[in-house]
């Protein structure tokens, strides 16, 4: 019930195109979901985030879609660039502020 | 926002020895978190260190082999005892501010 699956694993896009990563849960207590990005060498740093009372959000090239009925949110990245390569995780929050990490997507934008 | 310091940044050990990693705030915060994250994986949450109490540590990890110290709203302290090759990996201090989770760089250790 604490898992977050993330998919996919690694993703290659042309510079421009539209990037999207999936990720579902299964615990209903998670009442927080973030998207980190980070970069090698680097700690994880916060990208966008969303409550489960909001269906979409969105900040510049980023969006996150959420779903509460199916369980599942998404991040697009629109136009993307090659400064955008990087691993992206999403995560979910539970009580405590404790956080649990999907599995990650290593994100290729080719320019 | 908040800016965080780990040290060291790398280090290579002998197995059975212990390390200790520090992790500085720039601003007091009132939780503090130590994740584990093994080389292009996910990160995986070793404990939350509070202010005042002692450390809660999620199942798979004890205070014995993973000692955490938090003296006070800015500072804490992972210690990796007793290390093992099975120990290397990228550990992540993370601290709590305005509810946002942000991430020191990590401390990539690696065990011979």
């Amino acid at each position: 019930q604490q898992q977050v699956k993330q998919s996919p694993q690694s993703l290659i896009v042309q510079k421009g195109g539209i990037s999207i990563i999936n990720c579902a849960y299964e615990n209903t207590a998670f009442d927080y979901f973030p998207w980190y990005q980070q970069f090698p060498g680097k700690g994880p740093a916060l990208l966008i985030a969303i409550r489960p009372d909001v269906s979409e959000k969105k900040e510049g090239r980023f969006t996150i879609s959420f779903n509460k009925s199916a369980k599942q949110f998404s991040l697009h990245i629109m136009d993307s660039q090659p400064g955008d390569s990087a691993t992206y995780f999403c995560a979910a929050r539970r009580a405590g502020n404790m956080l649990t990490f999907g599995g990650g997507t290593r994100l290729m934008v080719k320019p | 926002s908040a800016v965080i310091s780990q040290k060291p940044s790398r280090d290579i050990c002998q197995r059975g020895t212990s390390l200790t990693i520090q992790c500085q705030v720039d601003s007091q915060v009132t939780m503090m978190f130590w994740y584990r994250q093994q080389p292009g994986q996910s990160l995986t949450l070793i404990a939350t260190a509070n202010q005042g109490s002692e450390a809660t540590y999620e199942s798979g990890f004890v205070i014995d082999k993973f000692p955490i110290s938090r003296p006070n709203l800015t500072f804490s302290t992972l210690t990796v005892s007793n290390m093992s090759p099975e120990d290397s990996s990228i550990y992540l201090c993370s601290s709590l501010a305005k509810n946002i989770q942000y991430f020191g760089a990590g401390t990539r250790l690696s065990v011979l």
